[in-house]
């Protein structure tokens, strides 16, 4: 079982549309949770830290539920421009590596 | 540019060449990553250093590859007799032991390997 599982898609959604990531992480050792965007051939850049009280960011909003071990995202009124790869991040406790899930490709359409 | 640098960008080598990678983190960055990243997955980790030492490797990081960050500045991965399973992109990045969050990593672009 990898250690942190992401359904990898891809969603294919109409501009404007409402979609929902979700992830589950096993280890409990985490510390801290993060939302990457990787487009095409290129790094991931960090879209958003994730905490258990939630957090948003313009149309983009984060959860994280440490009781079920579950990180999920939230994107408004999506745009052409959002069409990427999102990775689920957890930070591992005293060594700070990152471990990735498989990444959710977002396709939206005009 | 004051952020995390790669280079080769891309490499393009013979199966059984040695090959090294250079990754220049951002400045005064204690702490730099390798991952690797095949088509279709996420990143995995490789090894880390916090300044010098090298204080943990990934049971991905066989024998043939070997990492260095001789005077806790820039950091080296050297894969010898490269295998086709090799071909990935290799990240490097980097983050402050204190200050602006430790948890926030700063990618490079990566060097993207491919062993034919």
């Amino acid at each position: 079982r990898k250690e942190v599982e992401q359904d990898p898609g891809p969603f294919n959604v109409p501009e404007g549309a409402t979609v929902a990531f979700n992830c589950t992480y096993s280890n409990s050792a985490s510390q801290s949770f993060f939302w990457y965007r990787q487009d095409c051939r290129k790094e991931p850049k960090l879209l958003m830290s994730v905490y258990s009280s939630g957090n948003e960011d313009g149309r983009f909003t984060a959860q994280l539920n440490r009781a079920s071990q579950y990180i999920s995202l939230l994107i408004r009124d999506s745009k052409l421009s959002d069409s990427a790869t999102y990775l689920c991040v957890v930070n591992m406790r005293n060594t700070g590596k990152l471990i990735f899930g498989q990444g959710t490709t977002l396709q939206v359409k005009p | 540019d004051t952020g995390v640098s790669q280079d080769p960008r891309h490499k393009i080598t013979k199966r059984g060449q040695n090959v090294t990678f250079r990754c220049d983190p951002i400045s005064e960055h204690n702490r730099l990553y390798w991952y690797r990243q095949t088509l279709g997955q996420g990143p995995e980790f490789l090894t880390y250093f916090q300044n010098e030492a090298q204080l943990e490797k990934s049971r991905l990081l066989s024998d043939r590859f070997s990492a260095e960050r001789p005077k806790g500045s820039f950091s080296t991965l050297e894969i010898q007799r490269t295998e086709q399973g090799d071909s990935a992109m290799y990240l490097c990045a980097s983050t402050p032991l204190e200050g602006q969050g430790p948890d926030t990593q700063y990618f490079g672009p990566g060097t993207r390997l491919t062993v034919l």
